[in-house]
């Protein structure tokens, strides 16, 4: 199946900017997802299709997508943005195949 | 408002099954795509399968003629049938709404709503 790669850790200052990448070789021309996922929690989705946001997400969350990368990218870092993050693709020409990255965590400072 | 709420997971030895359900309120669950993801312990995100509003059902290779995903619509509910249950099946299961996208002429999904999810442990 196809691979979604992630660094495992992502460390930054408050205040600073957090970026998390998604690579793979067969993401080209699909849609990209993140969703936040906190200890014990169930995920959420931050970004939808590459750069969309959902309502109810802040701005400082945005979404990038260039060839065969994805890029999560988190301004004005908080504490309360400490969380696994995990990019996913739909692969809706290949038997509706679904693949997650497997997951950055990011740690504030 | 939307919301999912799973249930049925437990500790099962190996070979048993389980069935988990997920009920859902503020929508039809026959109106949009619906998955169940699994996380092990420790592990991330796992897509297991999915089933579209059309009826058509998904599954990820590791579960194929094992788990069997349906719906029943007058109760508002998703099914996940879990049989001949491995110990690597041990972890908490999600479901998962999905929200259609278009790109290409070609449909795929986001899942907007997700519920808390519910732990099976697979252990003799």
């Amino acid at each position: 199946s196809d691979v979604l790669t992630q660094p495992p850790s992502v460390s930054v200052a408050p205040g600073q900017t957090a970026t998390i990448t998604c690579g793979g070789s067969t993401i080209g021309g699909e849609g990209v997802h993140w969703y936040q996922q906190k200890p014990g929690q169930a995920p959420v989705v931050v970004v939808y299709d590459d750069s969309d946001r959902p309502s109810g997400i802040p701005e400082r969350f945005s979404g990038s997508h260039s060839g065969n990368t994805a890029t999560l990218t988190i301004s004005r870092v908080e504490a309360g943005d400490e969380a696994d993050y995990y990019c996913q693709v739909w692969y809706s020409s290949s038997d509706q195949g679904v693949v997650f990255g497997g997951g950055t965590k990011l740690t504030v400072l | 408002e939307v919301q999912l709420v799973e249930s049925g997971g437990g500790l099962v030895q190996p070979g048993g099954s389980l069935r988990l359900s997920c009920v859902v309120s503020g929508f039809f669950v026959s109106s949009d795509y619906m998955s169940w993801v699994r996380q092990a312990p420790g592990k991330g995100l796992e897509w297991v399968s999915g089933i579209h509003s059309g009826g058509k059902t998904y599954y990820t290779d590791s579960v194929k003629g094992r788990f069997t995903i349906s719906r029943q619509n007058r109760k508002h509910t998703l099914y996940f049938e879990m049989n001949t249950l491995r110990v690597e099946d041990t972890a908490v299961y999600y479901c998962a709404r999905g929200r259609p996208l278009e790109r290409r002429g070609q449909q795929f999904y986001y899942m907007d709503v997700w519920g808390k999810g519910t732990t099976v442990t697979v252990s003799s």
